[in-house]
Parts: C-alpha cells; sequence; structure tokens
C-alpha cells in the first residue's frame, strides 16, 4: 500500500514550457486535490476533484488545469511555465463521507522555473 | 471575510518545557476545525478534528481544544521528535475543501 505517490520530485522548467505533475492514489478515494504551498503563504488549493471525470476549481487555479480519468490518478498540468509558479506542489485524497476532512498527502514535487 | 490566524509563528522550546499553539478563527458556517502535522520535505499528516466549542482530544503529548473563536494546540513535556510545522485548517459547510493556516513552526530542543 503506497498510499499517495507523485511523480516526478523535482524538476526545473524554462519560462513558457509546459508539464504533467502525476498524483496518484491506491486508497480507493473519491477525493482529490492539488495543492501548492510557498514560504509565508501556507498551504493553497488549486483543484481538487470529488469523483472520477470531476474537477473544480480551488483558491488559485490560473495557469493551471487538471484531469481526473481514471478515479486513482490525478493530473496537474501547466501549459505555459511562470516563475510566478516556483513552489512546492502537494497532491492529497481522502475517503467521501464523514471522514473527508482526513486527507493524505503525497510527499510532494519541488518545481523551480526560470 | 472568513480567516484563519496562527500564532506565533515560529515557537523555540526546550525539551519538557510545554506551551501552546493558537488558531484564531472568523469562519462563519464552520464545519470542524482540523490540526495537522508537516515534518520538513514531507506532506502534511493528519492529527485531530474538532467540531463543537468545548471538544477537546489527545494524542500523546499533544492535545488539541476549541471554544467559539479559537483552538489550542497544547504540547505537554514535548520531545525533540515533536519538532514540526503543525498547521490548524477550517472546513466550510456544503464544501469538501479545507483552508489552512500559515503554520507555526515549533523547534524542540534537547
Amino acid at each position: 500500500n503506497a498510499g499517495v505517490t507523485q511523480t516526478p520530485k523535482f524538476r526545473v522548467l524554462k519560462t513558457g514550457q509546459s508539464m504533467t505533475l502525476l498524483c496518484a492514489q491506491d486508497m480507493n478515494h473519491e477525493y482529490m486535490y492539488w495543492y501548492r504551498q510557498d514560504p509565508g503563504m501556507g498551504l493553497r488549493l488549486i483543484h481538487y476533484s470529488v469523483g472520477e471525470g470531476t474537477t473544480a476549481k480551488g483558491e488559485v487555479p490560473d495557469g493551471y488545469n487538471v484531469s481526473r480519468l481514471k478515479k486513482q490518478n490525478f493530473l496537474l498540468g501547466l501549459e505555459s511555465a511562470a516563475p510566478s509558479q516556483t513552489s512546492v506542489y502537494f497532491c492529497a485524497s481522502s475517503y467521501i463521507g464523514t471522514s473527508w476532512y482526513e486527507q493524505y498527502f503525497g510527499p510532494g514535487t519541488r518545481l523551480t522555473v526560470t | 471575510e472568513d480567516q484563519v490566524t496562527q500564532s506565533p509563528e515560529a515557537l523555540r522550546l526546550q525539551e519538557g518545557e510545554s506551551s501552546s499553539l493558537n488558531c484564531s478563527y472568523t469562519v462563519s458556517g464552520l464545519r470542524g476545525l482540523f490540526w495537522y502535522r508537516q515534518d520538513p520535505g514531507k506532506g502534511p499528516e493528519f492529527l485531530f478534528t474538532l467540531y463543537s466549542a468545548g471538544e477537546e482530544k489527545e494524542k500523546e503529548r499533544l492535545k488539541a481544544t476549541l471554544t467559539k473563536k479559537e483552538s489550542f494546540l497544547h504540547i505537554t513535556a514535548p520531545k525533540p521528535e515533536d519538532s514540526a510545522t503543525y498547521l490548524c485548517a477550517w472546513g466550510k459547510g456544503g464544501s469538501e475543501k479545507l483552508v489552512f493556516g500559515k503554520g507555526t513552526k515549533l523547534t524542540v530542543n534537547p
């Protein structure tokens, strides 16, 4: 049982390049989330999904797109990376129902955009 | 405007020196107040959930409490392994989203 895994762990992009971050969970969770964490700003929600085939915007969605084609996977895309997107990205998942708040986090992806 | 404020931003304690972390909130329709722990280089890990004023939860040296305006995370006789950033988060009715505070970085020196 690997829990929540994220690929890649580190990445350096040049401004304007694109990339996709992959999040996978093996706990059969309905809900999945993408956050970014920046010094002094805390964790901020980018996009989330309450089930396969559904996505919704969070607090800071601009510049990002997401897809949830399979229940176990949640992809975060950057179409044209900007230095402001330099951050640590965390994926999380949780069960549906009364324990939705108990989110299980992945180890993070550290992204640098130059 | 809904908001959560954590204080202090950073706290240094000696091993065995008890203290408290604060999370004050102004949220309408609060659907729970939650505490997470984050170790350096890792994702946050769930600790506690609190739903109503007067509620308390305990786990080892940690005890979380909730009033109508704030939550406290009390740390009794801390050890160096308790060093981490502690995050509080809130949920709102009708939503499966959490909003996190900026955290308190706790360092416990041996």
